[in-house]
């Protein structure tokens, strides 16, 4: 079956500070993943995905197929960035449904 | 651009009442639209699978009588809670995209129903 694996609720770092939030997945096909974010009050909102290779707010994921994880890296953690991460999981091949983690709440810290 | 519009945001309705939300993609045509439901400091949960002009395809456990699906134009979805109960008191957050490759989904705010 397919599923994506968050598996801290919670995650507190100070401003400055590395933040990684993990994201693991279960799905034996082909995998697209993508990583949304939704700010205190806010719409639920695409982050990156992984097709992209891309950097946004400074913020990087990598999938590694061999650990089937696609986890979420950023250096130098900022207070805007406080929020709630959810990864998310396209089945692809056409299928255009996502399965989410149960999200990561992060608080940067002063 | 993308953007996804919900409406209404928050309903509170009688035990018994049947509730109509709106999803609406402002600037551009959604394909596929995707109901989703969210209980409190829980994940998204799909619910169904909306193509424009044709019928929803429910997720497993989901009612389809329950939670009638219509996606009449590119632009537009609804789902309707028929006879709501208080068990039926969730977060409901619609998404949108175009159907090609890697497009993401968009999302609205969400509607908060209550039923009392």
């Amino acid at each position: 079956a397919q599923r994506v694996t968050q598996p801290e609720k919670l995650l507190s770092v100070f401003k400055g500070a590395p933040v990684e939030l993990k994201c693991n997945y279960s799905y034996s096909g082909s995998p697209e993943l993508f990583w949304y974010v939704q700010y205190s009050r806010q719409r639920l909102q695409l982050l990156l995905r992984h097709i992209s290779r891309e950097s946004i707010k400074g913020f990087t994921a990598d999938l590694n197929k061999g650990e089937t994880s696609f986890h979420l890296k950023k250096p130098f953690a900022q207070e805007e960035d406080s929020a709630m991460y959810y990864c998310a999981l396209s089945l692809g091949g056409g299928s255009e449904k996502l399965v989410f983690g149960k999200g990561t709440k992060l608080t940067v810290n002063p | 651009g993308a953007v996804v519009s919900q409406h209404p945001s928050w309903v509170i309705c009688k035990s018994g009442t049947s509730v109509k939300i709106e999803c609406r993609s402002l600037d551009f045509q959604a394909t596929t639209m995707f109901w989703y439901r969210q209980f409190p400091k829980q994940s998204l949960m799909l619910m169904a699978t909306s193509n424009e002009g044709s019928k929803a395809t429910y997720e497993q456990g989901v009612e389809k009588d329950k939670f009638l699906i219509n996606h009449a134009s590119l632009t537009l979805s609804t789902l309707t809670v028929t006879s709501a109960h208080p068990e039926d008191s969730s977060f409901y957050i619609c998404s949108a995209r175009v159907r090609a490759l890697g497009q993401p989904q968009h999302f609205g705010d969400g509607t908060r129903l209550s039923i009392l």
